[in-house]
């Protein structure tokens, strides 16, 4: 595997499921981004790992819980979503937090019953 | 006022013509500029950095800094239909954040 992978690529749940995003990055890097996008509308920052930690959380409700145990996995622990909730939920990792390129995952397309 | 900006398009422009893409940011304290491209569908990918005022190029892609007017372009020169993209543009600011613009929309027409 190379660059930025995530798992599932696509994924449907109902508004009581608990289901969880992955994210590996097999570049080396220190930082990781969760994103999420919406139908024709910009990129929103949700979380940001540097080294592990967490140094960013821009207001994301709490039915979104991410997880970092190491600099190469990144999850995105999701419970009790709302239909609009639904969007494409992007990855990202990059050497130095924030000076450098950010490198994208595929996506995980979710969709919310 | 946001802290990047652009302008959602679409803009147009027919096969072998230039392109130019703009971007304005707010804080003049702003240190890296960088351009990408998405398809639609699919993850953004990287086209150009850039951290001194001035052009840098790569092939086709020019990328041009101005710090004192606070804007960064992209210029797409013989564009193509392939090219047809969102492109998104995206500062690290003064207060050492990573910020995405909008994107514009660029159609190339055949």
């Amino acid at each position: 595997e190379t660059g930025v992978t995530q798992t599932p690529r696509h994924l449907v749940m109902g508004m009581t499921n608990k289901k969880s995003l992955k994210c590996e990055q097999h570049l080396g890097h220190n930082a990781m981004y969760w994103y999420k996008q919406s139908a024709k509308k910009p990129l929103e920052l949700m979380f940001v790992y540097n080294f592990k930690e967490q140094t960013e959380n821009n207001s994301v409700p709490s039915r979104f819980s991410p997880e970092c145990p190491n600099s190469s996995h990144l999850f995105l622990h999701l419970h009790t979503l709302q239909p609009e909730d639904s969007a494409l939920y992007l990855c990202a990792s990059s050497q130095e937090y924030p000076f450098d390129e950010q490198f994208f995952g595929p996506g995980t397309r979710l969709t919310v019953l | 006022q946001k802290e990047v900006e652009q302008n959602s398009g679409p803009l147009s422009v027919p096969e072998g013509a230039i392109a130019s893409l703009n971007c304005t940011y707010s804080d003049q304290g702003s240190q890296s500029f960088f351009w990408y491209r998405q398809y639609s569908g699919k993850s953004p990918e990287l086209i150009m950095f850039i951290y001194s005022n001035g052009d840098k190029e790569d092939g086709r892609f020019t990328a041009q800094l101005n710090k004192a007017s606070q804007y960064v372009s992209l210029l797409i020169r013989d564009s193509q239909p392939s090219d047809s993209a969102t492109y998104l543009c995206a500062v690290t600011s003064g207060t050492y954040k990573y910020i995405f613009g909008t994107g514009t929309r660029l159609k190339v027409l055949a």
